[in-house]
């Protein structure tokens, strides 16, 4: 399986609901970074959290990273119509001087007015 | 989108037909990327190039070719040999990494190209 794996692969709640959607991935990283895209368009970034971070906060963005666990979750409150998209997780793993970035499959979340 | 482009933003390819993909950067990053993805699905990545004039294989590189002539400019070719091409293509761009700083990496994307088969 990938590295890189969110759940729920599909997630719809309403609008003023806390949305969260989690990954795992399966070696060891040397970040986390949470990126979102809207149906046809290409990915925008949210998050980057780093290996020795457990928790960043960026507007009504949350995520948290557990290495020991090897997830992470990102959690949106008080979600809003315009938050409809689907969501994906990215690690990084440097190695020999090269970046290697693997995507999840990304949740996608539906936001219901 | 920032300052990445893709053009066309649909594509056709016949049988057996060489078809590329372009993409530019006006962002001055080093590292670009290009990645496809397929209905439903996670970003696979086919080609990167690090600094201009050197590219590695990604994941799924059987199929494709990349050139690196120019800092801004990382062309994607889709061969006849690749059996399967219909997809969403997506280029990106970042800063190289710096092992040492721990990498922060963050990649800009383009708004994509669409590859359909006639």
């Amino acid at each position: 399986s990938q590295q890189g794996e969110e759940d729920p692969q599909a997630l719809s709640i309403q609008e003023g609901e806390n949305a969260t959607m989690n990954c795992s991935y399966k070696t060891s990283i040397n970040n986390l970074q949470w990126y979102r895209q809207n149906s046809g368009r290409g990915l925008v970034h949210l998050i980057l959290i780093r290996s020795n971070e457990r928790e960043k906060h960026s507007g009504r963005l949350r995520v948290t990273l557990d290495t020991s666990k090897k997830s992470s979750s990102l959690l949106i409150t008080a979600s809003r119509a315009a938050d409809t998209a689907s969501y994906f997780c990215a690690t990084l793993i440097l190695s020999g001087g090269y970046q290697k970035v693997t995507f999840g499959i990304g949740t996608k979340l539906q936001v219901i007015p | 989108d920032g300052g990445i482009t893709q053009s066309p933003k649909y594509l056709f390819r016949k049988e057996g037909q060489n078809v590329t993909l372009s993409c530019e950067q006006n962002l001055n990053h080093d590292a670009m990327y290009w990645y496809r993805q397929d209905p439903g699905q996670g970003l696979r990545l086919i080609y990167y190039s690090q600094i201009v004039n050197d590219f590695q294989k990604g994941d799924i590189a059987e199929g494709y070719s990349v050139s690196r002539e120019k800092k801004e400019s990382f062309p994607l070719t889709v061969t006849s040999a690749q059996k399967n091409p219909t997809a969403f293509y997506l280029c990106a761009s970042s800063i190289r990494p710096r092992a040492r700083q721990g990498g922060s990496e963050t990649q800009y994307f383009g708004p994509g190209t669409r590859l359909l088969v006639l």
